[in-house]
């Protein structure tokens, strides 16, 4: 069965930081990997995704990840934090392994980002 | 992209009673999915919305509880039965197709009292 897990519940940073939210999968097969970002009150909006092309992905807003097979990581980073990042972030994996829609999330990632 | 129109956006409830909550797709959409969000907790999947039959519920939710419609590709409705306070969530419509990343609703986020 698929799994993920996120390490660090709560991440802050100085405004203009690298950011590092760490995400690490379970899966017997190659799996489809995503990243989400959730601001207060809204719902989920699709940061990046992975689906067994380039390793190193680019998403929206500056973000991006790799994948990682060696370590099942799929960590998201972003060069230069920005007030605005301040939202909760989710990374997913599809159940079953391939497919975009049915997602098993991780735990999530609290993102506080300071002056 | 998908458009996701959930209704309502929120509300507040007595236990005991019911609430049906909408999500309507501005396109024909493969598959529909419901989440629960409680309190500071990510998303637990409550089942997949099937077109004309009966919905596949996960492990941990059953359907006299999570009843859930799906009439047709764009729109399907959940209802929370017979209401706790323990069911005060954040509940989230997903839709997606075969070939594309799944799309969220903003939610409902519900308070039972």
């Amino acid at each position: 069965a698929q799994s993920v897990t996120q390490l660090g519940s709560h991440v802050s940073v100085s405004e203009g930081a690298l950011v590092l939210l760490r995400c690490n999968y379970s899966s017997s097969v190659p799996p489809y990997l995503f990243w989400y970002v959730q601001y207060p009150n809204q719902g989920l909006q699709l940061l990046l995704k992975y689906t067994s092309a380039a390793t190193l992905v680019k998403g929206i807003n500056g973000f991006e990840a790799e994948f990682k097979k060696s370590e099942t990581s799929f960590h998201l980073t972003k060069p230069s934090a920005h007030m605005s990042d301040a939202a909760e972030y989710f990374c997913a994996v599809s159940d079953p392994p391939g497919g975009y829609n049915k997602l098993i999330f991780g735990a999530g990632t609290r993102l506080a980002v300071h002056p | 992209s998908a458009v996701i129109s959930q209704k309502p956006s929120r509300d507040i409830c007595q236990r005991g009673t019911s609430l049906t909550i909408q999500c309507q797709v501005d396109s024909q959409v493969t598959m529909m999915f419901w989440y629960r969000q409680q309190p500071g907790q990510s998303l637990t999947l409550i089942a997949t919305a099937n077109q004309g039959s009966e919905a596949t519920y996960e492990s941990g939710f059953v359907i006299d509880k999570f009843p859930i419609s799906r009439p047709n590709l764009t729109f399907s409705t959940l209802t929370v039965s017979n209401m706790s306070p323990e069911d005060s969530s954040i509940y989230l419509c997903s839709v997606g197709t075969v070939n594309t990343e799944a799309f969220f609703g903003q939610g409902t986020r519900l308070t039972v009292v």
